[in-house]
């Protein structure tokens, strides 16, 4: 079945790029996403890739999809302590807006 | 701005009791979700609706049932909760089966003792 796969963390200092990474399965998906979780709160869509694109730009936010290697990454540009965070990949199923989350990255900014 | 609210932020129950979870949203979105989030695992899809009185099944429906009878309002039951039903549990909701967004609640955290 459709799996989407991430390393479960990442620290990095302040003023330096994060990049977290996601691996997926099902070659058929139409969009991929980037939620964030702040703590104590729900998800928020950060960005998405329509598949037939590889790179899509957002600010200090940049997203690389590798259809090839079913391989997408989420770099974030000079890194702030608010960038502190659990970050979700996932994918469209087609069946009724499902998506297919990872398991979350957990993002440590130290100062 | 889209608001979907859930009616209890943290929640402690007994092994063996009827558990309600209610999830309101505000912005008329068809599609609504219930899902649990535990660490290392990530979200997996309890159930879904995508229209009034309408549901289906996610990856992990054993142990639960979902009710929704106006469209604003999707709820999760535990018909008899267990231990191994201590999770975070978050619902969602999406305008359209299209949309790219899903919107999501603050969570419950449930405590099964």
């Amino acid at each position: 079945g459709e799996d989407v796969e991430q390393s479960l963390f990442l620290s990095v200092r302040e003023g330096d790029s994060s990049v977290i990474n996601c691996t997926y399965t099902d070659s058929s998906s139409t969009y991929l996403y980037w939620y964030k979780q702040e703590p104590g709160a729900g998800l928020q869509l950060l960005t998405y890739i329509f598949s037939n694109m590889d790179m899509k730009q957002d600010q200090r936010l940049t997203v690389l999809l590798n259809k090839k290697d079913k391989h997408l990454s989420l770099r974030i540009a000079d890194t702030q302590t608010g960038d502190s965070a659990i970050y979700f990949c996932a994918e469209s199923s087609g069946q009724g807006g499902k998506l297919i989350f990872g398991q979350g990255t957990e993002l440590s900014v130290k100062p | 701005d889209v608001k979907v609210t859930q009616s209890s932020r943290y929640l402690v129950k007994r092994t063996g009791e009827k558990v309600f979870l209610e999830c309101v949203q505000d912005m008329d979105h068809e599609n609504m979700f219930w899902y649990r989030q535990d660490p290392g695992l990530g979200l997996r899809l309890i159930y879904f609706s995508y229209d009034v009185k309408m549901k289906e099944k996610g990856d992990i429906p054993e142990g639960y049932s979902v009710s929704r009878e106006k469209k604003e309002r999707f709820s999760l039951i535990l018909e008899s909760a267990s231990t191994n039903q201590t999770s975070m549990y978050l619902c969602a909701s999406s305008l359209t089966s299209g949309s790219h967004e899903q919107y999501f609640g603050p969570g419950t955290r449930l405590t099964v003792t």
